[in-house]
């Protein structure tokens, strides 16, 4: 049973650089949701799939935040021109949602520093 | 619409019991309970729906009050393993589609 996974696990880069990360969800769930964490906070939502639709993306921070799920399998989230307050854990999860609520298992993270 | 949880932190002897409470100023459709230990993932714990539906851990109990929008997480016989920060997610309604609002969190150490 393999879990939620998330790559890279860290990423520094320059301020104004563009980075994109990747999250590979379990193989059975339909849902795929990105979070932010900051330290001292809990993890705050991003944006969630449902398969490949993109069913929620007005809490992305800004128009230089964006994710896909082209195959309604993996996703990728991409931050263009980053800022240092884009410094944070970067959380994906998934879930198997078809009505009522599941649990969401959460992958490792990726801690992105901007320097 | 943050939930607010509390206490902040709680120091425990290993054995010893903690009420960790999570509180929303709207209604709720489902809770959902993690602990986070540094530097690693949320891991689940538990999910309680409206209606009284419960999933989770064996060795962790929790309640949900749907009228006053509460949710309790009850951990007994506290062992080392239990150390971590532990985070409410509410989700207020079944539109929510798992959008998960958490709290800030709950610190608990469990010392020797």
């Amino acid at each position: 049973d393999t879990g939620v996974s998330q790559d890279p696990r860290h990423k520094i880069t320059k301020r104004g650089q563009n980075v994109t990360f990747r999250c590979d969800p379990i193989s059975e769930h339909n849902r795929l949701y990105w979070y932010r964490q900051t330290l001292g906070q809990g993890p705050e939502f991003l944006t969630y799939f449902q398969n490949e639709a993109q069913l929620e993306k007005s809490r992305l921070l800004s128009d230089r935040f964006s994710a896909e799920r082209p195959k309604g399998s993996f996703s990728t989230l991409e931050i263009q021109r980053t800022e240092q307050g884009d410094s944070a854990m970067y959380l994906c999860a998934s879930s198997w949602r078809t009505g009522r609520a599941r649990e969401q298992f959460f992958g490792p993270g990726t801690r992105l520093t901007v320097l | 619409q943050q939930p607010v949880q509390s206490p902040q932190a709680v120091i425990l002897r290993e054995g010893e019991d903690a009420v960790i409470n999570c509180s929303s100023s709207k209604a709720l459709y489902s809770v959902h309970w993690y602990r986070q230990k540094h530097g690693e993932a949320p891991v689940f714990l538990m999910i309680l729906l409206k209606g009284g539906e419960q999933k989770g851990h064996e060795k962790i109990s929790a309640s949900f009050n749907e009228k006053k929008q509460q949710s309790s997480l009850y951990l007994t016989a506290s062992q080392l393993s239990y150390s971590g920060t532990y985070f409410c997610g509410t989700e207020g309604s079944l539109g929510s589609q798992g959008n998960l609002i958490f709290g800030k969190g709950t610190k608990l150490s469990v010392k020797p």
